[in-house]
């Protein structure tokens, strides 16, 4: 199985602050990897797929990138609305796993 | 516009099965797979499969395989997810997404909460 290296699992910050949050995996997935957004209670909502792909409708503030198995998922000037729970998930050759995911808090 | 409808909160006893509904709308039914993940209570997120709607076919997570099945009804564009053996640890948030393969999953269900408990 392909093993997600999501860090760090929680991430302190104000509004307004630039954010980074990282995930590894353990094999190529090439760049088949997206990002959610989790707020209590609710679903999964998709950010960023194949990487680097904005969902339609999700702030340019976002952002994710690659390099080799290693990729990103970028907040540019934090919102109040963006403190929540994020998880990388990859979808390579039928194989799915999720990162363990990143609390951004306040 | 795409909807995933789940069924509603179940509370079961150890050792039991629990089946779980997840009815698609608003797109072509046969043409997405439909996966299921779930969210044990204060943990990430859990998947468990996924299922070909056109055929049937499904494929499962190594811990899942045995103890869980999936089918679809494409009559009513509905899938259905069933658990077997249920234990404390089965208790959590069961949730159906709707993928395509560029963009993996990209809408869900609203979640179903299966309690485990005697």
């Amino acid at each position: 199985d392909i093993q997600m290296t999501q860090s760090p699992s929680t991430l302190s910050a104000s509004v307004g602050d630039n954010v980074t949050i990282t995930c590894r995996a353990s094999q190529t997935i090439s760049s088949w990897l997206s990002w959610f957004q989790q707020r209590p209670g609710k679903p999964p909502t998709l950010l960023i797929y194949q990487a680097s792909s904005l969902q339609t409708g999700v702030p340019s503030r976002f952002s994710g990138s690659r390099s080799g198995t290693e990729f990103t998922l970028t907040i540019r000037g934090l919102q109040p609305d963006d403190f929540a729970t994020y998880y990388c998930h990859q979808y390579y050759l039928h194989s799915y796993t999720f990162g363990q995911g990143t609390r951004l808090e306040i | 516009q795409v909807q995933l409808v789940q069924s509603g909160a179940e509370v079961k006893k150890p050792g039991a099965s629990v089946r779980i509904s997840c009815k698609a709308s608003g797109y072509t039914f046969s043409d997405f797979y439909i996966h299921w993940v779930r969210q044990a209570p204060g943990q990430g997120l859990e998947w468990m499969g996924f299922i070909k709607p056109s055929g049937g076919d499904t494929t499962f997570a190594q811990q899942f395989q045995g103890r869980v099945s999936m089918t679809r009804d494409t009559s009513t564009n509905t899938v259905y997810m069933e658990v077997r053996g249920l234990t404390s640890e089965d208790t959590a948030v069961y949730y159906c997404g709707r993928s395509t393969a560029v963009t993996g999953t990209g809408h869900w269900g609203q979640g179903t909460l299966v309690t485990v408990s005697s």
